[in-house]
């Protein structure tokens, strides 16, 4: 099975700044890598698919890149709307998993 | 409007069983492969199984292999999920998802707005 693991598992940052998450894959998934932002009682939202997709709708500051095993999101931007935690998920492979998550909490 | 709506969750004793289900309107819901995908308190998310658009194939994860079954019902826009000898362990939100394929990239486009399981003595 693939892992996913996710870094950092928190950060604090203020509006308008840059926030770099990164996920790594245990093994190759090429570029089959999606990011998802999830608010406290909300379903997760899809965000970025195959590494750098961005899905009808979400705003251009949200940029995702990489390939093979190491990934990474990034805002541009921070806005008020963004404190939220965001997961990785590897979709190459059964089972499709997902990393442990990072919380962006308001400084 | 195109919805995913959960139904049929709610509190087990281990042991027990659940069946849950998702309605899907406003899309052509034969199209599409689904999974279920579940949200432990104070946990990240966990995929949980998959079904091909036409219930030809179905996929899940190592944790609930042998105890959940996964199925759909084409004429109906209904996907469930059979839970049975449960776990304390499978307490989380459950969230029906639609699949896509791009590039060799499965991902989760649409997803409910889930139902929450307790398994607790």
């Amino acid at each position: 099975d693939i892992q996913m693991t996710q870094s950092p598992s928190s950060l604090s940052a203020s509006v308008g700044d840059r926030v770099i998450i990164t996920c790594r894959a245990s093994q190759s998934i090429s570029g089959s890598l999606i990011w998802y932002q999830q608010k406290p009682g909300k379903a997760p939202k899809l965000l970025i698919y195959s590494t750098s997709s961005l899905q009808s709708g979400v705003p251009s500051r949200f940029r995702g890149s990489g390939s093979g095993t190491d990934f990474t999101l990034t805002i541009s931007s921070l806005q008020p709307e963004d404190f939220a935690t965001y997961y990785c998920q590897q979709g190459y492979s059964t089972p499709y998993s997902f990393g442990q998550g990072t919380k962006v909490e308001i400084k | 409007q195109v919805l995913l709506v959960e139904s049929g969750g709610g509190e087990v004793q281990p042991g027990g069983s659940l069946r849950l289900s998702c309605a899907a309107s406003g899309l052509t819901f034969r199209n599409y492969g689904m999974h279920w995908v579940r949200h432990a308190p104070g946990k990240g998310l966990e995929w949980v199984a998959y079904i091909q658009y036409d219930g030809g194939k179905k996929f899940y994860a190592d944790s609930v292999q042998d105890r959940f079954t996964i199925s759909r019902d084409n004429s109906k826009n209904m996907l469930s999920l059979q839970m049975n000898s449960l776990r304390t362990e499978d307490t989380a939100v459950y969230y029906c998802t639609r699949d896509l394929l791009e590039n060799n990239c499965r991902y989760f486009d649409l997803w409910g707005r889930g139902t929450v399981v307790t398994v607790s003595s």
